[in-house]
């Protein structure tokens, strides 16, 4: 099983571009989330998904939009990259919500100038 | 939504020493308790978790203690090692049905274990 992955591993933005993180699981998780990680800083959740076709708002999800087409990928979108929007991108998967262990990609490093 | 704060934020201790790192929480309803590990440039990694129904649960060197009277759990590390030293998540979670069960997670307590 390679788990959680993540793609890119780096990425430089210009304010204003978009992008896609890419994230697969292969466990048969129905639940998907997003986080972002500030120096110094916890996770933040963005997004997350309890299933294929439904998704919902964490703390964070301004400037963030999330699909869930399939149980196996959770795409992050980014709309007019800002620079407040650097930060280190986690994915993560479970087989239940909030009460067992949360599986995490290994991260999206990404900057916006 | 729940609220997890960890104390100390930064701890230094002398490899072989122990180290612990306590863990507040603000829902009574909370009845799962993670502790994550991230060694600098890597995932979280989950290290060991406690419910509700149990006051401590060990794992080798690694141990959990939870006090659900106080909202507090502390995570020991004993005969500290140069690997410990990463920074560990605590995080707190409520049974789905008891209003927003997602997982919170505190900031992170960077542990330095000096050789």
């Amino acid at each position: 099983n390679a788990g959680v992955t993540q793609t890119p591993k780096f990425r430089i933005l210009k304010i204003g571009q978009s992008m896609t993180l890419q994230c697969a699981q292969d466990m048969n998780h129905n639940y998907m989330y997003w986080y972002r990680q500030d120096p110094g800083m916890g996770l933040k959740l963005i997004y997350y998904s309890v299933g294929a076709g439904i998704t919902d708002k964490g703390e964070v999800p301004n400037g963030y939009n999330v699909s869930r087409s399939t149980t196996e990928d959770f795409p992050l979108r980014l709309e007019l990259a800002a620079p407040s929007q650097t930060s280190v991108y986690f994915c993560a998967s479970s087989y239940s919500f909030g009460q067992n262990e949360q599986f995490f990609g290994p991260g999206t490093r990404l900057t916006v100038l | 939504g729940e609220n997890v704060e960890q104390h100390p934020s930064t701890l230094s201790v002398q490899e072989g020493d122990s180290a612990v790192i306590k863990c507040t929480y603000s829902d009574s309803a909370s009845n799962y308790f993670p502790w994550y590990k991230q060694e600098l440039g890597k995932r979280p990694q989950l290290i060991i978790d406690i419910r509700s129904n149990v006051g401590e649960k060990k794992d080798q060197r690694i141990a959990v203690t939870l006090n659900k009277t106080a909202k507090h759990f502390s995570l020991h590390i004993t005969e500290t090692q140069p690997e410990d030293s990463a920074v560990y998540f605590c995080a707190a979670s409520m049974e789905a049905g008891y209003g927003n069960n997602r997982l919170a997670f505190g900031k992170g307590n960077q542990v330095v274990v000096i050789p």
